[in-house]
């Protein structure tokens, strides 16, 4: 059983609130990811980090934005969220190792009204 | 662009039968391949992966498949069983993240 953490595991909000997902990892992974899973089941990386004080964005555009201040801990805020932004969101981790063998925590479902 | 085609999107097997999902990749500098498993609420966990070195691997009812000179690669589970019903994600990687393919359901009839 993989050591990464996400809460809360089911949100609903009205639109144009703020949000924060967060995900944590007690494996010691620099590598960590956000990934969108629409209702297709298909996922897409929205954002990832290679360390503390780096991130990037996925391939797919996102509004939402996040942060890496601690190794451990990867949360992923929306500032005003839309209907648009309901969604399955799951985050990952990996080891520095080349083959990237990623560990997703059990994902957090968000629903926009 | 970098993309991984996973087919078919469902797959209707009985029990004891055995099940194939097939996966092709556009980047030839990918030389990792892992699978994952995600069963309902869940996130997906890693259930067999093969590196550009090894043409085919097996662990118990599970084996995967590996042509680099045709870029595609394919997972093979046999005796399948109710509790294998589950979506399944090929992926393939390149430099730093993972390409995901679009998801196979499986479902096992008793």
């Amino acid at each position: 059983e993989a050591d990464i953490y996400q809460t809360p595991r089911y949100l609903v909000i009205g639109t144009g609130k703020k949000i924060t997902l967060e995900c944590s990892q007690t494996m010691g992974h620099d590598k960590m990811y956000w990934y969108q899973q629409d209702p297709g089941m298909e996922l897409h990386l929205i954002h990832y980090s290679y360390g503390v004080n780096s991130t990037e964005k996925g391939d797919l555009s996102s509004e939402s934005t996040v942060s890496r201040i601690r190794t451990e801990h990867f949360p992923l805020t929306l500032e005003s969220a839309r209907p648009s932004h309901t969604s399955q969101y799951l985050c990952a981790s990996s080891s520095g190792s080349s083959y990237n063998e990623q560990f997703f925590g059990p994902g957090t479902r968000l629903t926009v009204l | 662009g970098e993309n991984v085609e996973q087919h078919p999107s469902t797959l209707s097997v009985q029990e004891g039968d055995s099940a194939v999902i097939k996966c092709t990749y556009s980047d030839s500098a990918s030389n990792y391949f892992p699978w994952y498993k995600q069963e309902l609420g869940k996130g997906p966990q890693l259930i067999i992966d093969i590196r550009s070195n090894v043409g085919e691997k097996k662990d118990q009812r599970i084996a995967v498949t590996l042509n680099k000179t045709a870029k595609h690669f394919s997972l093979h589970i046999t005796e399948t069983q109710p509790e294998d019903s589950a979506v399944y994600f090929c992926a393939a990687l390149l430099p730093g993240k993972l390409i995901f393919g679009q998801g196979t359901t499986l479902q096992v009839k008793p």
